[in-house]
């Protein structure tokens, strides 16, 4: 049962051009939404975040926009930039999970070309 | 300051052999989490801690033993090491508040690979 999907493994876009990573879930209860960076044998950072009572985050480049009637958010970069290619991961919590574990989706790989 | 710092970076098991993988943070988190992550997946949480003394299991906890004796360590048992469990292993640790941006972000070591063989 995956609650949190990304369901494209890949996008490749231009330097200069937006980059939009998409992110759907299942759950209702989940009301804090965060998104990850990775690169290559390094841990995940954390990147960006919002609660669901907002729509949208911004922070320099990057922002998020949640869609609740939808259960979905996406990632905005603008403007994208070679140093952006990473893996990203969407994550979601739920105020009443124990722990405020997180739920993350599979990863999409973002390549910026120059 | 050091964040959260894992050991060993690299190890290869044989099948049936033990071995421990250590996690340590120094920001006075009271959450701690063990991942892991196979090609292509996401994060499947497979024990975690919400303070010293208390740990639960997450999604993968089979064959996967934890303690946290102290606030700073979390460390991961495997037992009897399976070709299963062959992934890279990551842990984390966040102080969660539920009120400001600081709600439930969780910071991450730099990841155990580890291949059973």
């Amino acid at each position: 049962d995956q609650q949190v999907k990304q369901n494209s493994p890949s996008l490749s876009v231009q330097e200069g051009r937006i980059s939009i990573l998409n992110c759907d879930y299942t759950n209702s209860m989940f009301d804090y939404f965060l998104w990850y960076k990775k690169y290559p044998a390094e841990g995940p950072t954390f990147l960006i975040s919002i609660s669901s009572i907002k729509d949208k985050n911004e922070d320099g480049r990057f922002t998020v926009f949640l869609n609740k009637s939808a259960k979905h958010l996406s990632l905005h970069i603008v403007p994208s930039q070679p140093g952006d290619s990473a893996v990203y991961f969407c994550a979601a919590s739920a105020r009443e999970t124990s722990g405020s574990r997180l739920t993350f989706g599979e990863g999409t790989q973002l390549t910026v070309n120059p | 300051n050091a964040g959260v710092t894992q050991t060993p970076k690299f190890r290869i098991l044989k099948i049936g052999q033990s071995m421990t993988l250590q996690c340590a943070q120094d920001m006075n988190h009271n959450y701690m989490y063990w991942y892991r992550q196979d090609p292509g997946m996401g994060l499947k949480l497979i024990y975690y801690s919400v303070g010293a003394g208390i740990t639960d299991k997450g999604e993968v906890p089979n064959g996967y033993n934890v303690s946290r004796s102290t606030t700073e360590d979390f460390p991961l048992r495997l037992e009897l090491a399976a070709p299963s469990q062959t992934s890279v292993y990551f842990c984390a640790s966040s102080y969660s508040i539920y009120s400001g941006a600081a709600k439930n972000i969780q910071y991450f070591g730099a990841g155990t690979r580890l291949s059973v063989l």
